[in-house]
């Protein structure tokens, strides 16, 4: 298994514009998670979805984010507008459900950079 | 609600020492504990897992966690720390294997020569 994988590793854009990272997430998995690390917050959780379905979204900051699992095998995180303080890691994670499981498997996850 | 404390924002040890990371975790049930290791520029790698059973677990690169009840801890240990384990570490506490993991602030661990 590839294990759960995450384009761009990096994106640098300008403020104002619309950034979308990907995430492929280990198949057979049922819940996927999105994360996002900066060095004053640390480890945030974004939004997270359990057979393609959002369960939690609260962690979102704003309007700006949106997230979307449209099949078991794919998950889009996008910012629109994206801002200067945006600049983070994002980090995807898949689990599964069944079994004793092997808690998150994280992605290489994708560093922006909004300018 | 489930949290967890990792009390210990930086530690330095000196290549070869053993090593002891905390982790206190405040859960109502049994709870599902981990250990991830964080290297620079890189996610986040599963070190350990307890979920029931022996509270002693074993790891992955030599790493070892004690599941304490009474004194609600998950500490990570090491006997003989390399210079490749410096990085940043994180404990995680969970309801069941595939929820939501609630994550401790990290430890940030620098080896000496």
């Amino acid at each position: 298994d590839a294990g759960v994988i995450q384009s761009p590793r990096h994106e640098v854009t300008e403020m104002g514009q619309e950034v979308t990272l990907r995430c492929k997430p280990i198949s057979g998995h049922d819940y996927l998670f999105w994360y996002r690390q900066t060095m004053m917050r640390g480890l945030e959780l974004l939004i997270y979805f359990n057979n393609n379905v959002p369960i939690d979204d609260s962690g979102m900051p704003e309007d700006r984010f949106s997230a979307k699992m449209p099949n078991a095998s794919f998950s889009t995180l996008k910012i629109q507008p994206s801002e200067p303080r945006d600049s983070a890691v994002y980090f995807c994670a898949s689990s599964s459900s069944t079994g004793q499981g092997y808690g998150y498997t994280f992605g290489s996850g994708t560093r922006l950079t909004v300018v | 609600a489930q949290s967890v404390t990792q009390p210990d924002i930086h530690i330095t040890v000196s290549e070869g020492a053993s090593l002891e990371l905390r982790c206190n975790y405040s859960y109502g049930a049994t709870p599902y504990l981990f250990w991830y290791v964080q290297s620079p520029g890189q996610g986040l790698q599963l070190l350990l897992k307890y979920f029931s059973g022996d509270t002693l677990v074993q790891g992955i690169k030599g790493f070892e966690a004690e599941f304490k009840r009474s004194q609600s801890s998950f500490n990570l240990r090491k006997p003989s720390v390399h210079w490749s384990d410096a990085a940043e570490y994180f404990c995680a506490v969970g309801a069941y294997a595939g929820n939501m993991l609630t994550f401790g602030g990290g430890t940030r661990l620098m080896v000496k020569p």
